[in-house]
């Protein structure tokens, strides 16, 4: 059973919609949280990191954490069919003496 | 710029046969790791290094080897290659204990065993 769980396993939203997808660790080691996005055929590329309680916002996209859940959410505003991508999220610990694990994703697509 | 290359791109090996997938980072990163992605179970870990001469096992090493020489290389090795390690395989190096930095990956391997 994976460490990371995501969820849902795809969504699709409309054009201009909100994207929101989950991710949980359960894993009490961990204390860092990544997403990436990967396009169909490329290699996943980092989106955004939140490593604190609270909220991380970078233009459209949003991420949350809930350190005592180790819980972490991705919430894309304003959707472009370009978001249409698979997410995965990742946790580790702060060390580097530890290995970096991913979830099995989210696939979204975004319809016009 | 940060990089992390892999070779081959792709690669077409038969059942039973040896099968090595290079990985080279110019990033300076202590910890480098390789996955392999299936459909349905996102990527998965197979083997990572925090430096030069370790190799540490991940969650599904059975059937693969590792080596790292060097700061820079890390390699996959399928010693009898079967047909379920069919797949794409990604290397990456960075992570915690690089300063915090994302693991940045390669352009992946795109493996067939026949």
């Amino acid at each position: 059973q994976q460490k990371v769980q995501q969820s849902p396993e795809s969504l699709i939203v409309p054009e201009g919609g909100m994207a929101s997808l989950n991710c949980t660790s359960s894993d009490r080691n961990v204390d860092y949280f990544w997403w990436y996005r990967q396009h169909s055929g490329k290699s996943p590329k980092m989106l955004m990191s939140i490593f604190s309680n609270g909220e991380k916002e970078e233009g459209r996209f949003t991420v949350h954490l809930n350190k005592a859940s180790l819980h972490t959410s991705l919430h894309i505003r304003d959707s472009q069919p370009s978001d249409s991508a698979l997410y995965l999220c990742a946790a580790s610990k702060n060390t580097g003496n530890y290995k970096y694990v991913f979830g099995a994703g989210t696939r979204l697509k975004v319809i016009a | 710029e940060a990089a992390v290359t892999q070779s081959p791109r792709n690669k077409v090996a038969v059942t039973g046969g040896k099968v090595t997938l290079s990985c080279n980072q110019t990033n300076n990163h202590n910890n480098m790791y390789w996955y392999r992605q299936d459909t349905g179970h996102g990527l998965r870990l197979i083997h990572y290094s925090y430096g030069a001469g370790s190799t540490e096992k991940g969650d599904i090493p059975d059937g693969y080897k590792a080596s790292r020489p060097s700061q820079e290389n890390f390699s996959l090795i399928l010693e009898l290659a079967t047909p379920s390690q069919t797949s794409v395989y990604f290397c990456a190096s960075g992570g915690p204990g690089n300063n915090n930095q994302a693991p940045l990956f390669g352009e992946g391997t795109r493996l067939s065993v026949l």
